[in-house]
């Protein structure tokens, strides 16, 4: 059982470049959502899904776009990065209601 | 606006010790209150949770303790141990409609037990 994995671990870009990170959960939950995670400034939710056919933007969704591509994928897009998108970005899933987020690894991501 | 507001930014706390972190929020529509923990390199992971109609929960050497109408909650550890060091985020869950929700953390504070 992998729970919530992301891809790819790593990633270097250059300003205006466009990427696409993945992420994929196998516990059949319906909610999924994108963190990105800034020294001392904490989890701030990007966008989120509250199940399959539905996203919602959140505390700073400029610059990002997002697809639920079905139940268990839910990626996140930079059409045209930005230094200030260089951060460790994270994937998480729930069942409805939300008493416990399952995250993954996380993606490192650097923009230069 | 920054909605939960978490303290100390680090902690230094010797084996044996107690670790106490706090967290504040001002949101009453709050209604569950968890904490994560996170190894580097690794992606956070529930520790422990509580809801707002309890004042303290209790697991193993990991204590929340709630204070509705200050709206605080704290966390404590008892017996801190090195392997407890790690960043520690305290949560607020709301409702955002439909059916989901949403998670408001704070901070973070990094724990570093010292032997």
């Amino acid at each position: 059982n992998a729970g919530v994995t992301q891809t790819p671990k790593f990633q270097v870009l250059k300003t205006g470049q466009s990427m696409t990170l993945q992420c994929a959960q196998d516990m059949n939950h319906n909610s999924m959502y994108w963190y990105r995670q800034d020294p001392g400034m904490g989890l701030r939710l990007i966008y989120y899904s509250a199940s399959e056919g539905t996203t919602d933007k959140g505390e700073v969704p400029n610059g990002y776009n997002v697809s639920r591509l079905n139940k268990r994928e839910f990626s996140l897009r930079l059409e045209s990065a930005a230094p200030s998108q260089t951060s460790v970005y994270f994937c998480a899933s729930s069942v409805e209601g939300m008493t416990i987020q399952y995250f993954g690894a996380g993606t490192r991501l650097s923009v230069l | 606006q920054q909605q939960v507001k978490q303290s100390p930014q680090s902690l230094i706390v010797q084996k044996g010790g107690i670790s106490i972190i706090n967290c504040a929020y001002e949101n009453t529509a709050f209604d569950y209150f968890p904490w994560y923990q996170q190894f580097p390199g690794k992606g956070p992971a529930l520790l422990i949770a509580i809801r707002p109609d309890v004042s303290e929960k209790k697991e193993g050497r990991f204590t929340i303790s709630f204070n509705k109408s200050a709206k605080q909650f704290s966390l404590h550890i008892m017996d801190s141990q090195p392997g407890d060091s790690a960043t520690y985020f305290c949560a607020a869950r709301s409702y955002s409609g439909a059916g989901s929700y949403q998670l408001t953390f704070g901070k973070g504070t990094k724990l570093s037990v010292i032997p």
